[in-house]
């Protein structure tokens, strides 16, 4: 019964290169919650997202970020054009079910990106 | 002033000391979460509660919602239980998924 799983858990990218962090919820959930932890800071919500929806990207810087959760395969956050700033541990979280209900949350492991 | 303040920031602990760590918040939610990370590591919900108090092992969790505040307690604290422990809130309504994080709490338990 596999937990949240995220990879790469290291990504290691150039300033002005892509990162694709991808995200498998926990079997049988289709809510995915990502968050971001900057160094000597806590963490932050991003985004908020069902099968195929944007619900909620609030938390999302306006440019360069992206983020999506097809209808198979993995939820993937997409950082275009990183820069050292983007430099940050990155959280997925799932859930069975999403607003209305307190369902508990699972997180991953996290991917740690480095812009050099 | 953030919305989620935890205290102390760091803590020192003998091994076999009891420990508690606090988070106070200032906005309404629907529930609160005690997660556990490891440096490097990743995060582990220990607990989510909305109401009262919750045991598992040597944890325990309590919440008074009037007040607005809620403590982790670790009872014969051990090495292993070093982390950082990160309070959050849940937002309440239709933002009950939202999480507002607190900055983390630093424990080191020296055997």
């Amino acid at each position: 019964n596999a937990g949240v799983m995220q990879n790469p858990r290291h990504l290691v990218r150039r300033r002005g290169q892509e990162a694709r962090l991808r995200c498998s919820p926990m079997k049988g959930h289709s809510h995915v919650y990502w968050y971001r932890q900057l160094p000597e800071e806590g963490l932050k919500f991003m985004v908020y997202l069902q099968k195929e929806n944007i619900i909620d990207e609030s938390g999302m810087p306006k440019e360069r970020f992206s983020a999506e959760f097809p209808k198979e395969g993995p939820s993937i956050l997409r950082i275009q054009q990183v820069v050292r700033g983007d430099s940050a541990a990155y959280f997925c979280a799932s859930s069975r079910q999403g607003t209305g209900i307190l369902s508990p949350l699972h997180f991953g492991n996290g991917t740690r990106l480095t812009v050099t | 002033k953030n919305e989620v303040e935890q205290s102390p920031q760091n803590l020192t602990a003998q091994e076999g000391e009891f420990i508690t760590i606090n988070c106070s918040y200032s906005v309404g939610i629907s529930a609160l979460h005690w997660l556990q990370q490891h440096p490097g590591g990743g995060i582990v919900s220990l607990f989510m509660l909305s109401s009262g108090k919750k045991k598992h092992g040597r944890l325990i969790a309590t919440i008074n919602i009037q007040e607005k505040h809620s403590s982790l307690h670790i009872t014969a604290s051990h090495p292993r239980d070093s982390a950082v422990y990160i309070c959050a809130v849940r937002g309440s309504g239709g933002s009950n998924y939202k999480l507002t994080f607190g900055k983390g709490t630093l424990l080191t338990v020296n055997p």
